[in-house]
């Protein structure tokens, strides 16, 4: 059974980067898109982009000037940056998977709060 | 960008009484459309997708419905352990969630 586990620093500065990773247990990259998804406190989850297990990636237009994904598949794993982050990035970021050609997210990673806070 | 809007934000069901969650689109997304389940502390769990194809493992109590703009996602026979927030998302175009809605026991 795949599984998913976020990893990265719990705070952040504003104006600095924010960078997290995803290790896929259980289970291949190869073969799936990855995608990463956040939720601000009390605000709905927002799709922010996602990585095609080669390196082909589509953002969220809304963020796409601050976003990179990339991938690893010799590690099984997948990685966020977000530079220039504000207040505003606060969020439970959360990764996940999806099928070719099927565009819903199953797994999930339990999530990780990232604070941007000086 | 493609709104979803959920309502009501929060349903309060007897335990065994059916519960119904609507989920609205700003505009058709046809039938593609997903529901979750998130319990606390927990990632959120794919309940449904294609409106009404149940995932893997999921229990017959859970069904969805609709098409273009207008979805349901009902709970038969409500169960203790359904208390969750539930969110709809659509990925006709890009990918967008609704804000929740949060199934308490009455």
């Amino acid at each position: 059974q795949v599984q998913l586990q976020e990893s990265g620093p719990g705070l952040v500065k504003p104006s600095e980067t924010l960078s997290l990773t995803c290790t896929v247990s259980g289970g291949s990259i190869s073969g799936y898109y990855w995608t990463w998804i956040r939720q601000p406190p009390g605000k709905e989850l927002e799709c922010i982009g996602y990585i095609y297990y080669t390196g082909r990636t589509k953002y969220n237009p809304s963020l796409n000037s601050r976003v990179t994904i990339s991938v690893d598949t010799s590690r099984n794993q997948f990685s966020l940056k977000l530079n220039s982050v504000t207040t505003a990035d606060t969020a439970i970021y959360y990764c996940a998977r999806e099928r070719v050609g099927e565009d819903w997210f199953d797994p999930w990673g339990q999530g990780t709060l990232v604070t941007v806070s000086s | 960008e493609i709104v979803m809007t959920q309502s009501p934000a929060t349903l309060s069901v007897s335990p065994g009484e059916r519960a119904t969650l609507s989920c609205r689109a700003s505009q058709s997304v046809s039938s593609n459309l997903a529901w979750y389940q998130q319990k606390p502390g927990q990632a959120p769990r794919l309940l449904i997708y294609g409106a009404s194809t149940r995932a893997t493992g999921i229990p017959a109590r859970f069904s969805g419905s609709g098409s273009g703009t207008e979805f349901t996602l009902t709970i038969s026979s409500l169960q203790s352990e359904d208390i969750a927030v539930y969110y709809c998302q659509q990925y006709n175009n890009w990918r967008t969630f609704g804000q929740g809605t949060k199934v308490e026991i009455k």
